[in-house]
């Protein structure tokens, strides 16, 4: 049973980086799509990116001027950078599972992690 | 990228009544979507995949239908524990993802 933890900073000021990392357990993370998404409170979900070992990121176009993703399979780890961030990035961020090619959705989840933004 | 929209954004109904949430997308997505329940202060639970399966566990009550543009969510039998959000989803072959902004699920 795969176990995804968020873990990082819970308060940011604005203008600097946001960075996350998400450790998993219960399995090796070469095979799988990783994935961050965040949803600010009160509001919806929002897909940040995603990653697979052997590709490239894929990101969501509103953002992709100022994300990335990495993985870190020696230590089980995917890594999220937001920069120049802005009260509009106070969120929960979670880290999930893309289950493909066996499930066609997210299938494992991080408890997420909440961060706001202030100064 | 997809673009979705969601309703009703919430709805408020009585135990036992059958509750119907419907997801447009912007274009063709096949059968790529899928619907995700979120109780207040948990983690999403998908509950239908590929526009019609129900999830492993998932109560019969809940159904999806549709494909191409035009998606449609069911409980049949609203149940006090549904109270929740509900999303839907959509993914392409890259993959990339969109969410629906949710419909909030209340008890009449």
């Amino acid at each position: 049973q795969l176990q995804l933890q968020e873990s990082g900073p819970g308060l940011v000021k604005p203008s600097e980086t946001l960075s996350l990392t998400c450790t998993i357990s219960g399995g090796p993370i070469k095979s799988d799509f990783w994935t961050w998404l965040r949803q600010p409170p009160g509001k919806g979900l929002e897909w940040i990116g995603s990653i697979y070992q052997t590709g490239s990121p894929t990101y969501n176009s509103s953002l992709k001027s100022r994300v990335s993703i990495s993985l870190d399979a020696s230590k089980n780890q995917v890594s999220l950078s937001l920069s120049s961030v802005t009260t509009a990035d106070t969120a929960v961020y979670y880290c999930a599972r893309w289950g493909q090619p066996w499930n066609y959705y997210f299938d494992y989840w991080g408890r997420g992690t909440l961060v706001a933004v202030s100064s | 990228d997809i673009q979705m929209t969601q309703s009703p954004s919430s709805l408020s109904a009585s135990v036992g009544d059958r509750v119907t949430i419907t997801c447009q997308a912007s274009q063709d997505i096949s059968n790529f979507l899928n619907w995700y329940q979120q109780k207040p202060g948990k983690v999403p639970k998908v509950l239908i995949y590929d526009a019609s399966n129900l999830a492993t566990g998932v109560p019969s009550r809940f159904s999806g239908s549709g494909s191409g543009t035009h998606f449609t969510f069911t409980i049949s039998g609203l149940q006090p524990e549904d109270v929740a959000t509900y999303y839907c989803q959509v993914y392409d072959n890259v993959p990339r993802f969109t969410f629906g902004p949710g419909t909030k699920v209340d008890i009449k």
